[in-house]
């Protein structure tokens, strides 16, 4: 198993460009999360889905979109970016029932 | 606003000594506690969990919970070199299956040879 799998690793953006960072897991598992994690902060969670075709806000979904077509991929989408959205950003899922989240690798975001 | 208040450190303590973490959350309904660690550069890896007063061991660490004071600890036993890492206290203010956890500022530790 891959676990939870995030790319890019590192990437820089254009104030008002777009991107989507992708976010794939291998662990059938139902629950996924966004977070983004500003320097010296703890995490904050974007958006969460409780299974394929099933999406909610979390804390700060302000400039951000998701969607979850499949079990295993839950990408996030940036249509502007601006300088605010510089972070690093966490995926992260869980199975139903079970308290551990799995996080992956991280996105590193600049927004110059 | 829900809240997870944690002090950033770093705190310093000598190999072999105890170090002791500490939060404070905001929500009193607040029912799950986690404390996850997280290297720098790297993503948050789950340490421990506790649902009710007291304490609960797992090897050299110790979690602890007041829910009248609104406060949860983490003791970590003969610290080594290598439990340097920041410390993330999060906490599930609803008890529901989602856990859309509220996650601290963190503590940095710094555990010296």
């Amino acid at each position: 198993n891959a676990g939870v799998t995030q790319t890019p690793k590192f990437r820089i953006l254009k104030i008002g460009q777009s991107m989507t960072l992708q976010c794939a897991q291998d662990m059938n598992h139902n629950y996924m999360y966004w977070y983004r994690q500003d320097p010296g902060m703890g995490l904050k969670l974007i958006y969460y889905s409780v299974g394929a075709g099933i999406t909610d806000k979390g804390e700060v979904p302000n400039g951000y979109n998701v969607s979850r077509s499949t079990t295993e991929d839950f990408p996030l989408r940036l249509e502007l970016a601006a300088p605010s959205q510089t972070s690093v950003y966490f995926c992260a899922s869980k199975l139903t029932g079970v308290e551990t989240q799995y996080f992956g690798p991280g996105t590193r975001l600049l927004v110059l | 606003q829900k809240e997870v208040e944690q002090n950033s450190g770093p705190l310093s303590v000598p190999e072999g000594a105890i170090a002791s973490l500490n939060c404070t959350y905001s929500d009193r309904v607040s029912q799950s506690f986690f404390w996850y660690r997280q290297y720098s550069g790297k993503s948050p890896e789950l340490i421990m969990s506790i649902y009710s007063n007291g304490d609960k061991e797992d090897g050299r660490f110790t979690a602890q919970l007041n829910k009248a004071s609104q406060y949860v600890s983490l003791l970590i036993r003969d610290s080594q070199p290598s439990d340097s890492a920041t410390y993330l206290c999060a906490v599930n203010p609803l008890m529901d299956s989602s856990y859309k956890l509220i996650f601290g500022s963190g503590t940095r530790l710094l555990v010296r040879p």
